[in-house]
């Protein structure tokens, strides 16, 4: 089965540092998202990208995040200048459209701890 | 905004007993998804509802939407212990748009 895959696994970076999070939605989706959830909490919906722009955008969301779709197959979520408060796993997302894009098929995450 | 809440925040079963996660949104949904995360794992999409007061059944588990489409619930008959994860609900609004709320989760623990 196609799957959605991310990179890295794990990050550990310190206060202050950009991170970039990498994703390779499956192949022919068009939707993409990130999502992210603090331990032990809900999952969190931080942006949708749609054609090349951003659809959609929680207010999670702020001036320290972009995205990013460099080439055919990967979508990037970059963090600028990460706070403390970023710790939390990075879920990546895409689905297609029509009926079959009702579901939304999420990679295995990319947890990202600040110190 | 939109705020989506389930019930129980936990709930602790022995194998064989029933299980039930009820949802309820702030707004009036388009559609209600649900999936379920292991711990440690991520979202896995179980399936979708549409339809005011539909309900669906995948085996042991039955999924109803209410008739205003603004609640759901999950139920599962007989647990086992490869139930155990966090259950979420996850809405979109009426009106379109792409995103995909997610409700505060319930996590089940299956006891032999």
């Amino acid at each position: 089965e196609p799957e959605v895959t991310q990179t890295p696994s794990h990050q550990v970076t310190q206060m202050g540092q950009e991170v970039i999070l990498r994703c390779v939605p499956i192949s022919n989706h068009l939707y993409f998202y990130w999502y992210r959830q603090i331990l032990g909490q809900k999952v969190e919906f931080l942006v949708s990208f749609y054609n090349n722009e951003i659809s959609e955008k929680s207010e999670i969301f702020d001036d320290q995040f972009s995205v990013e779709r460099p080439d055919g197959s990967n979508f990037t979520l970059k963090i600028r200048s990460t706070k403390l408060e970023d710790s939390a796993m990075y879920f990546c997302a895409s689905r297609t459209t029509g009926v079959s894009g009702n579901t939304i098929y999420f990679g295995e995450g990319s947890w990202l701890t600040v110190v | 905004g939109q705020q989506v809440m389930q019930i129980p925040q936990y709930q602790h079963v022995q194998e064989g007993e029933d299980f039930t996660t009820y949802c309820n949104s702030s707004t009036t949904l388009s559609n209600i998804q649900w999936y379920k995360q292991r711990p440690g794992g991520h979202p896995v999409f179980l399936i979708q509802l549409v339809k005011s007061g539909e309900v669906k059944k995948q085996k042991r588990l039955t999924f109803q939407f209410g008739e205003a489409k603004k609640n759901s619930s999950l139920h599962i008959t007989a647990t086992q212990t490869t139930d155990v994860g966090t259950y979420f609900c996850a809405g979109r609004p009426t009106g379109g748009g792409n995103k995909l709320t997610f409700g505060t989760g319930t996590q089940l623990k299956v006891e032999l």
